[in-house]
């Protein structure tokens, strides 16, 4: 089992629509947790990083902490054709899924 | 606008050559990390340091690689001698220790190495 798992899409969604990533870790002392977006050919980008169970909103994007159900989530609502992209989870140790890819069709 | 910087961008070698990799971190910033991203693997950890001195460097193949940071402002990666199997993007980031001691980190822009 990876450390951090992410489904690897692709996933399609239409412009206006909510997005949803998920992720699912297995080191119950997990502590903080990072999302990165990565367009092709270039670098990750920090979009969010949540440290305690529950949800925080920056924008039009949600992310959700269940550390019981050890589980990671983002949302990104009102989803654009620019937020296609790679969107990759972390964990506080730098253990990186393999990255989910997003396709917001217009 | 503060960013990582990375040089060479691009660098094409051939099999058992030595390759060079430079970093330049975000001033301020006192952990530098070193990645590799391949479509098989993923992004993966090499090896980190903070305040110059090197943390975990467990994700490396420690028989043909090697990390240093000579001062704060220089990080280097080195592979010696390469194969084609060392061919991926190489990143590097940057960041301070913050809350539950983690890390955000900054990516430079990459070097993609091809060895043949």
């Amino acid at each position: 089992q990876k450390e951090v798992e992410q489904n690897s899409g692709p996933l399609s969604v239409p412009e206006g629509a909510i997005a949803s990533l998920n992720c699912t870790y297995s080191d119950r002392g997990s502590q903080s947790f990072f999302w990165y977006r990565q367009y092709s050919g270039k670098s990750p980008e920090l979009i969010m990083s949540i440290y305690s169970n529950g949800d925080k909103e920056d924008g039009r994007f949600t992310a959700q902490l269940n550390k019981a159900s050890q589980y990671v989530s983002l949302l990104i609502r009102d989803s654009q054709p620019s937020d296609s992209a790679t969107y990759l989870c972390a964990r506080g140790d730098m253990r990186f899924g393999a990255g989910t890819r997003l396709t917001v069709k217009p | 606008d503060a960013r990582v910087t990375q040089t060479p961008r691009h660098k094409v070698t051939e099999m058992g050559q030595e390759v060079t990799m430079r970093c330049q971190p975000i001033l301020g910033h006192n952990t530098v990390f070193w990645y590799r991203q391949t479509m098989m693997q993923g992004l993966e950890l090499l090896a980190y340091f903070r305040n110059r001195a090197p943390l975990d460097d467990s994700g490396m193949p420690k028989d043909r690689f090697s990390a240093e940071m000579p001062d704060a402002t220089l990080a280097t990666l080195k592979i010696q001698p390469s194969e084609p199997r060392d061919s991926a993007v190489y990143f590097c980031a940057s960041g301070s220790v913050g809350i539950a001691g983690a890390y955000e980190q900054y990516f430079g822009p990459g070097t993609r190495l091809t060895v043949t």
